[in-house]
């Protein structure tokens, strides 16, 4: 178990539709990292949140967003969802501590778009 | 941003022989450089790191080394069990401020019996 929780765990929903994917990080951790991983893919980071600020921006689509909230757990918000937005979502955590550390991540959350 | 690149894609090794993984990267500020193991259906797991002010590290079966000349870093596995079939990564990152992962593409692992 890393301590970081992911939920739910699978998702199945329509096309157009609207999801919200909740991450708790490990206790103490201040920065949640958002990845996103299509079958077979590799891991495509998507955003970073440090202590409840936007930290870092990467092929995050306009229909996907995300907040930090003060408590430090994380949630990712998909809309208007496409086929192509099926994947697993995976949510990380890090101490941020200034000089590489590890990053933790959850168990993620299957997304399935029919 | 950084860049990373991984090769090869796939690799299939006879067990007991050992497996290379090599990437490369493209922000000379990078300083942080972890490997990640995934099992199938399972979350990437931490199984070395290396920082800048190294060159090599090894921990048991398993070693990374780090050339920032080049900017290059490989992870060695010697002794392959069939446990270690997996999707290995590597990843880069520029600390102080923001440790955003940047991972390669993946190594599909397979040891054969």
């Amino acid at each position: 178990d890393s301590g970081v929780t992911q939920t739910p765990k699978h998702l199945i929903t329509a096309t157009g539709q609207r999801v919200t994917l909740r991450c708790s990080p490990r206790s103490g951790d201040l920065s949640v990292y958002w990845y996103q991983q299509s079958l077979d893919q590799g891991l495509q980071f998507l955003i970073q949140y440090y202590n409840g600020e936007e930290r870092a921006k990467g092929n995050i689509l306009e229909r996907f967003s995300a907040q930090q909230f003060p408590d430090l757990h994380s949630e990712l918000n998909l809309s208007s969802l496409e086929l192509g937005d099926s994947a697993l979502y995976f949510c990380a955590s890090s101490s941020n501590a200034g000089y590489g550390t590890e990053a933790f991540f959850g168990q993620g959350t299957r997304l399935t778009v029919v | 941003g950084e860049n990373v690149e991984q090769h090869p894609s796939t690799l299939s090794v006879q067990e007991g022989d050992s497996a290379v993984i090599k990437c490369t990267y493209s922000d000379s500020a990078s300083n942080y450089f972890p490997w990640y193991k995934q099992e199938l259906g399972k979350r990437p797991q931490l199984i070395i790191d290396i920082r800048s002010n190294v060159g090599e590290k090894k921990d048991q079966r398993i070693a990374v080394t780090l050339n920032k000349t080049a900017k290059h870093f490989s992870l060695h596995i010697t002794e392959t069990q069939p446990e270690d079939s997996a999707v290995y990564f590597c990843a880069a990152s520029v600390t102080f401020g923001n440790e955003k992962l940047t991972f390669g593409t993946g190594t599909r692992l397979t040891i054969i019996p």
